[in-house]
């Protein structure tokens, strides 16, 4: 199995509707994250959870809203979401010291998602 | 935020020239990251910087964290066409759990 994991691969909702993105990591890692990947901007920090508990929200909007039952799996909730909120969704994961963080992150393939 | 900039922003080159890539920051970093984006694929990790000054190796790639912390060089030799695909470079927030990412540097490399 690869390392981490990301379903669905592609997703197409309507602004109305409600989904949700899994994201699973086979690694042992203790901390995992989502990052917004759009066309022509940086990689944006979502949100970070390490040993389960939320330590980063980068002012996202509330219609993201995320879930990390155990140290494995991360979800991303959506609901009643804009155009402009179409990008890869690209979680991540990483094994880190409770004082310094590295950033040697491995990432997942994405899940595309496109909002009509 | 800290901003990184990434040049050139993309490139066009034949296989088996050699590629060089830069990424500068207004601020200072105590540790520069080197990923690459495959087309349809998550960013993989390829060089991790620690030291100002410290020239590290990975394969045909090379990469320097610059002495003034606020910049780094990729370079790659010898190009293959799997060497396609965008290049970011990244540093991590002071204090927090955060990776700063550039804007990429997206390459070509014609058979």
């Amino acid at each position: 199995e690869t390392g981490v994991t990301q379903t669905p691969r592609h997703l197409v909702m309507g602004m109305t509707n409600k989904k949700s993105l899994k994201c699973e990591q086979h690694l042992g890692h203790n901390a995992m994250y989502w990052y917004k990947q759009s066309a022509k901007k940086p990689l944006e920090l979502m949100f970070v959870y390490n040993f389960k508990e939320q330590t980063e929200n980068n002012s996202v909007p509330s219609r993201f809203s995320p879930e990390c039952p155990n140290s494995s799996h991360l979800f991303l909730h959506l609901h009643t979401l804009q155009p402009e909120d179409s990008a890869l969704y690209l979680c991540a994961s990483s094994q880190e010291d409770r004082a310094i963080f590295l950033g040697e992150l491995f990432f997942g393939e994405g899940s595309r998602l496109t909002v009509l | 935020g800290q901003q990184l900039n990434q040049s050139p922003q993309s490139m066009f080159i034949q296989e088996g020239e050699d590629v060089s890539m830069n990424c500068t920051s207004s601020s200072i970093f105590n540790t520069w990251l080197w990923y690459k984006q495959d087309p349809g694929e998550g960013p993989v990790l390829l060089i991790a910087l620690y030291k100002a000054g410290e020239l590290t190796s990975n394969g045909r790639l090379t990469a320097q964290f610059g002495i003034t912390r606020k910049d780094s060089f990729l370079n790659i030799s010898a190009s293959i066409p799997s060497d396609v695909g965008i290049y970011f470079c990244a540093g991590p927030q002071t204090g927090a759990n955060n990776l700063f990412f550039g804007t990429g540097t997206r390459l070509t490399v014609i058979p």
